[in-house]
């Protein structure tokens, strides 16, 4: 069975900094997606940035982007000029041939003023 | 377009008592899902629907059932409802190709006395 690990339960960065949100999965597939969503306090499942993982260049979206490390089977997450809205639950996610959708454990963000 | 709705946003029931949580979505998806999040353990997959009339059971189904009982709508049984499942839940919807992006609905707290 697939796994997704984030190995950090808590981060905290500085306004305007750059953070880094690990994650690492576990699967024997060669296709599939990867998803990192957002949980403000609101408890709303935001969309941050979504891999497939048949493509090499990372995906980016606007402050976000990826490292995807296929062969390392890491997908961590970069978000650069943090804000004080980013402050957050994040979440990575593995959804794989059978549409299954596994998440991590989440990672909390702090932002500092 | 409503997206994925949820009923009830909140629920006290007392140990032993039943109850079903609605969930429907207007965006013509094949795939529905059911999750709890309880803190520190993310988002854990209960009930997985890939299409009317199938379902698959995720990573904690027990002491739940499920109906898929049209395209839209995706129900979550309680019939012996027991502490454990004190728990927010979420039903969410995807697509089976393109952005294959989850789309969740605002959840339901659910605490179980």
């Amino acid at each position: 069975a697939q796994t997704v690990t984030q190995s950090q339960p808590e981060m905290s960065v500085q306004e305007a900094e750059t953070v880094t949100l690990s994650c690492t999965y576990d699967t024997s597939e060669s296709d599939y997606y990867l998803f990192w969503y957002k949980q403000p306090p609101s408890r709303q499942m935001i969309l941050v940035i979504r891999q497939e993982a048949y493509k090499q260049q990372n995906a980016t979206e606007n402050r976000f982007s990826v490292n995807f490390q296929k062969a390392a089977k890491s997908f961590s997450l970069k978000i650069s000029d943090s804000q004080l809205g980013d402050a957050a639950m994040y979440f990575c996610a593995y959804r794989g041939r059978d549409d299954k959708i596994i998440f991590g454990k989440g990672t909390r963000l702090h932002i500092l003023p | 377009n409503a997206g994925v709705t949820q009923t009830p946003k909140f629920q006290v029931l007392k140990t032993g008592q039943s109850m079903t949580l609605q969930c429907a979505q207007d965006m013509n998806h094949n795939s529905m899902y059911w999750y709890r999040q309880d803190p520190g353990m993310g988002l854990r997959l209960i009930y997985y629907s890939a299409s009317e009339g199938t379902t698959d059971k995720g990573e904690v189904p027990n002491g739940y059932n499920v109906s898929r009982l049209n395209k839209r709508e995706f129900s979550l049984r309680l019939e012996s409802a027991a502490p454990s499942q004190t728990s927010v839940y979420f039903c969410a919807s995807s697509e089976v190709w393109g952005t294959r992006e989850q789309y969740f609905g605002p959840g339901t707290r659910l605490t179980v006395t």
